[in-house]
């Protein structure tokens, strides 16, 4: 298994707090992702980055922020959590982004209420 | 329409048996494609992928017909352990290139 880890790995908070969540790998891999997974959608594209200090948005970006200050972390910011944040959020990685494939992380089970 | 559809099950088969899936998708661009496998409350893992005329794994078989924009997977000889979710997934073939998801179809393999 690819050596990805994501913190916490449960999280109840309430509306209107920040929230902050870590994915670490130790691969080495230049691109890191963060999903959603939500009942009747499939994963989504929050944000991804392609290198550290570079990041760009995915398709559910509004509400979300990150930062890539090593090639081992992403975080994954929720500035004012709200309760359609409520969700499954996966970190992922790969070496490229060709035809590379893309090793997901535990996840986390976010709550807010 | 969904840029990539599939059948969310659940599929109920006895073990031993075979059962296919469907996905279809509606970017005739795409460039790749993939199946992974979620189990329950778990991360998803790539299972195979699936390139040009299709390919074979041990038990599973994925094929891509591209005039009519799906490809399937088919599971011979189910075992108890392949009870899970399989995720059909595109990948584009301009700019960013992201992954498509599916929203999964269920299998439930019984004794």
């Amino acid at each position: 298994d690819a050596g990805i880890t994501q913190s916490p790995r449960h999280k109840v908070t309430e509306t209107g707090t920040p929230v902050t969540l870590r994915c670490h790998q130790t691969e080495n891999h230049r691109y890191m992702y963060w999903y959603r997974q939500d009942p009747g959608h499939g994963l989504r594209l929050i944000h991804y980055s392609y290198g550290v200090k570079d990041t760009d948005k995915g398709e559910v970006s509004d509400g979300y922020s990150v930062s890539r200050s090593k090639t081992e972390d992403f975080l994954l910011t929720l500035e004012s959590a709200t309760s359609s944040q409520t969700s499954v959020y996966f970190c992922a990685i790969s070496e490229s982004i060709g035809l590379d494939t893309q090793y997901f992380g535990p996840g986390t089970r976010l709550t807010v209420l | 329409r969904k840029e990539v559809e599939q059948d969310p099950g659940p599929f109920n088969v006895p073990e031993g048996a075979t059962v296919a899936f469907n996905c279809t998708y509606s970017n005739s661009a795409s460039q790749s494609f993939f199946w992974y496998r979620q189990d329950c409350r778990k991360e998803p893992k790539l299972l195979m992928s699936v390139y040009s005329s299709g390919n074979e794994d041990g038990r599973f078989t994925a094929q891509l017909n591209r005039a009519s924009q799906y490809i399937s997977l088919l599971i011979r000889d189910s075992k108890l352990s392949d009870s899970a979710t399989y995720l059909c997934v595109r990948r584009g073939n301009t700019g960013f290139q992201k992954l498509v998801f599916g929203t999964g179809t269920r299998l439930l393999v019984s004794p």
